[in-house]
């Protein structure tokens, strides 16, 4: 059972363009919701997050957007810059099930420069 | 303290051997999270730690796998007689308090021959 899934695989965008990554959830119970950036070799690390009571955040170039009735969110990174290339995970948090990650399976961002 | 340190980076077993994945959390953090990626696969929780206890091992599989976050030095992931099944990167986070704040480390790949 996925209850984190993020559909598109890959994204090649252009250099300076938006790139827009979705995600879609099916548990209701979600308190948070994460994005991570992950380079080959190395941990995932903390991009932007979201409380399910809001419905954006901003920072800098990323912004997050969160569509509770829908259960999806997106990501946002505009201008998109070759450095931005890398694979990018939509994660949730319930409090409530325990400290714990869901992960959705991951989109593989390349930014052509 | 830089960040969450795990050792080996990488590890190679042969079939029916032990393998011993090791994860210091960053100072000052007491909870410790393991995760398991799989080839193109998203990060899936495995288990949550605190000094001493273990606090959710839902995601561990039943057998051959264990962990441990003692009172002193780092936590330990364990797993008995590796299988070709078990090579993946494992993936250690940390936190301060119970919150969805983790840090990650670099990961160790743990291939099975």
């Amino acid at each position: 059972d996925q209850q984190v899934k993020q559909n598109s695989p890959s994204l090649s965008v252009q250099e300076g363009r938006i790139s827009i990554l979705n995600c879609d959830y099916t548990n209701s119970m979600f308190d948070y919701f994460l994005w991570y950036k992950k380079y080959p070799a190395e941990g995932p690390t903390f991009l932007i997050s979201i409380s399910s009571i809001k419905d954006k955040n901003e920072d800098g170039r990323f912004t997050v957007f969160l569509n509770k009735s829908a259960k999806h969110l997106s990501l946002h990174i505009v201008p998109s810059q070759p450095g931005d290339s890398a694979v990018y995970f939509c994660a949730a948090f319930d409090k409530a099930a325990g400290n714990k990650l869901t992960f959705g399976g991951g989109t593989r961002v390349l930014v052509k420069p | 303290n830089a960040g969450v340190m795990q050792n080996p980076r990488h590890l190679v077993r042969r079939r029916g051997q032990e393998a011993r994945l090791r994860c210091s959390p960053m100072k000052g953090h007491s909870h410790v999270y393991w995760y398991r990626q799989l080839p193109e696969e998203g990060l899936k929780f495995m288990v949550y730690l605190q000094k001493e206890n273990i606090i959710d091992e839902s995601g561990m599989p039943k057998e051959r796998f264990s962990a441990e976050f003692p009172k002193e030095g780092p936590s330990i992931l364990r797993i008995q007689q590796v299988v070709r099944g078990d090579s993946a990167a494992y993936f250690c986070a940390s936190t301060f308090g119970s919150n969805y704040g983790y840090t990650f480390g670099s990961g160790t790949r743990l291939t099975v021959v």
